[in-house]
């Protein structure tokens, strides 16, 4: 299986910038995903990376390094909104390209 | 586009029972993964369906088992319900094997 490690808390103030990293370990890497959740309520999608680089998507960013195995997700102009729990998610061809996600980061924003 | 659905959206059965929950995915959509998802274990993956076919299944108990139909809805059995099996069950259905998911809203089951 994969072995995908993402902080479990954060902390930041509204109007700030947070970055969420997440490592991974797989085989056959097919694309990383990220995902948020708010406290009871279903997973959203957010962004998804096969290559290296950086996708914007209006304040939320997200990065990938394959060589690294290494990601991270970056959000702008925090709003009180973007209190949630972001999942990643790695692909694995080698793995019958299943989806294995991360315990996920508990982001708390305060005013 | 309507998004996932899943029915229903809450449940309390006792132990020994047994348990269907249900999943339209987004129209066009022929795979169905579901998740199960505690507090302890974080989102753990059960099986995914693909053109009625089971294409994956996760390291659950064979009390667990799933179908897909023609319409591509999806339906997931739990037979002799445990404590343990208290959870919030998602379903998530993407447009290929390689596409992105989208999960439904979820069904949050209690066992007692």
């Amino acid at each position: 299986g994969q072995n995908i490690d993402q902080p479990t808390e954060m902390t930041a103030t509204e109007g700030a910038i947070v970055q969420i990293n997440c490592t991974y370990q797989t085989s056959g890497f097919n694309g990383l995903f990220w995902y948020q959740q708010h406290a009871g309520e279903a997973p959203t999608f957010l962004s998804y990376n096969v290559l290296d680089g950086l996708e914007e998507k209006g304040r939320f960013s997200s990065f990938l390094s394959r060589s690294k195995g290494y990601s991270y997700l970056l959000l702008k102009e925090l709003q009180m909104k973007d209190s949630a729990s972001y999942l990643c998610a790695v692909r694995d061809r080698t793995n019958d390209y299943k989806l294995s996600f991360g315990a996920g980061t508990t982001v708390t924003v305060r005013a | 586009k309507a998004g996932v659905t899943q029915t229903p959206r809450y449940l309390i059965k006792t132990r020994g029972q047994q348990v269907t929950l249900s999943c339209s995915p987004i129209s066009g959509h022929r795979s169905v993964s579901w998740y199960q998802q505690t507090p302890g274990q974080g989102l753990q993956f059960l099986f995914e369906y693909f053109s009625e076919t089971q294409r994956n299944k996760g390291n659950f108990p064979g009390r667990f088992s799933g179908r897909q139909f023609s319409n591509s809805r999806s339906e997931m059995n739990v037979s002799t319900l445990e404590l343990g099996d208290s959870a919030l069950y998602l379903c998530a259905s993407s447009s290929g094997l390689e596409e992105t998911q989208y999960f439904g809203p979820g069904t949050r089951l209690l066992v007692l």
